[in-house]
């Protein structure tokens, strides 16, 4: 059973945030979220990770819900070179990590 | 910067054929991970090594094998290589003892079966 819930697709204008959802209804305590994107022709590259509290780095903003059941990615600019897919994950432990289909963001000018 | 080279981008094989993928990192990383990605399908976990010579199956390890002789070197293995191995695959590699922390990828190998 698939651990997040993803958007198959979402589009955003060029400048402006993009906010990427994500669902994980049934994430344990000890479970992360971690956050990557795959742009075309490459492996994916790590974006972002949080356990309870928000997160930020030089790339993205990661927002996390109180009762963790649900989170959201926010590139704060979008360019046209965050066309991507955007993989949300829920791991912890020992856990090998399992990538969906994720979310093809498609960033338009 | 960490770096995970793959033997090849492109490999074109004939049905039957043994085929090796090789994936090397330069960061002295634990783990090391392959994957496949299909259209429609994501990425799926193949095996997975957390130490020299140690290996875990992943979600779809049916027809493939793994060797891990040195903690720099990850490799692949398709002892008799059918169509529907036709993909690409994707190899990573993360330091510490948890498996899930972050993850570098190499380019990948597309690997046509004919």
């Amino acid at each position: 059973d698939a651990k997040t819930t993803q958007p198959t697709s979402m589009d955003c204008a060029e400048g402006r945030a993009a906010n990427l959802p994500c669902n994980h209804s049934t994430i344990s305590g000890n479970e992360y979220v971690y956050w990557y994107r795959q742009i075309h022709s490459q492996g994916p590259q790590y974006i972002i990770h949080g356990l309870k509290n928000n997160e930020t780095n030089e790339m993205a903003s990661l927002i996390i819900t109180e009762d963790r059941k649900s989170s959201t990615l926010i590139l704060p600019h979008a360019t046209l070179r965050d066309t991507a897919v955007y993989y949300c994950i829920v791991t912890g432990g020992y856990q090998k990590v399992t990538f969906g289909i994720g979310t093809k963001l498609q960033v338009i000018p | 910067d960490v770096k995970v080279t793959q033997s090849s981008r492109y490999l074109v094989k004939r049905t039957g054929e043994k085929v090796f993928l090789e994936c090397v990192q330069d960061m002295d990383h634990e783990n090391m991970f392959w994957y496949r990605q299909d259209p429609g399908l994501g990425l799926r976990l193949i095996y997975f090594s957390y130490d020299v010579k140690m290996k875990e199956k992943g979600d779809i390890p049916e027809g493939y094998s793994v060797s891990r002789e040195k903690k720099e070197r990850f490799s692949l293995i398709l002892e008799s290589a059918s169509t529907n191995q036709t993909s690409m695959y994707l190899c990573a590699s993360s330091g510490g003892v948890a498996t899930y922390n972050e993850q570098f990828f190499g380019p990948g190998t597309r690997l046509t079966v004919l």
